[in-house]
């Protein structure tokens, strides 16, 4: 069955440090990966996205992600982050042609001043 | 600026009731999905329609009712058979279901048991 794991529930970071969040997904073809963003209350802002091409995909906020396919991964980074950055981080992956989107289990970003 | 709006933001319950949830956008798009999402389960969807008049069941869809007469809109019917309904629901949208388009979220309706 297809489904997408981020391992981290909880990270904590202090503001200027860089930042890795982990992403693996279960399924036989390349799928359409996304993260996004959501602060307490609010719903999901996309943060980026991976269809095909170069492996390493830009986003908002100064947030990069690198697909590699060897490993089933699609783990979202940020250089330095801001105390701003503290929210819940989703990925998702989305089977090419079909209407589903499968979601993590998110992981709760926590920012030290 | 387009997007989509849930009503209300806040929603209470009593034993035995039916509640709607309302979701309305004015992106045009032609998919729209209704998503739960409980604490450290990340988000599950419930319901999502391709086009007006057309719905299908997602992975929890007992005890919930969906409608699609507008494009506009797809509200959520939560009834007493759904025994556990406090939970933040989501409504989201896309230009096309087949077309792997990321979605567009509604800011949630937190519903709760009175």
């Amino acid at each position: 069955a297809q489904s997408v794991t981020q391992p981290d529930i909880h990270i904590t970071v202090s503001e200027g440090a860089s930042l890795e969040l982990r992403c693996n997904y279960s399924y036989g073809a390349t799928p359409y990966l996304f993260w996004y963003v959501q602060s307490p209350g609010q719903g999901l802002q996309l943060l980026l996205k991976y269809f095909s091409g170069d492996t390493l995909v830009q986003g908002i906020k100064g947030f990069e992600a690198e697909f590699k396919r060897s490993q089933s991964s699609f783990n979202l980074r940020k250089p330095s982050v801001h105390w701003s950055d503290a929210a819940e981080y989703f990925c998702a992956v989305s089977p090419s042609g079909t209407y589903k989107y499968i979601f993590g289990t998110g992981t709760r970003l926590k920012v030290l001043a | 600026d387009g997007g989509i709006t849930q009503s209300p933001k806040y929603l209470f319950r009593k034993e035995g009731q039916n509640v709607t949830l309302s979701c309305e956008q004015n992106l045009n798009h032609d998919a729209m999905y209704w998503y739960r999402q409980d604490p450290g389960q990340g988000l599950r969807l419930i319901y999502y329609s391709q086009i007006v008049n057309d719905f299908q069941k997602g992975d929890i869809a007992e005890g919930y009712s969906v409608s699609r007469e507008k494009k506009e809109s797809f509200p959520l019917t939560v009834t007493s058979a759904q025994k556990n309904p406090t939970a933040f629901y989501l409504c989201a949208s896309t230009p096309s279901s087949h077309l792997n388009q990321p979605q567009h979220f509604g800011d949630g309706t937190r519903l709760s048991i009175l």
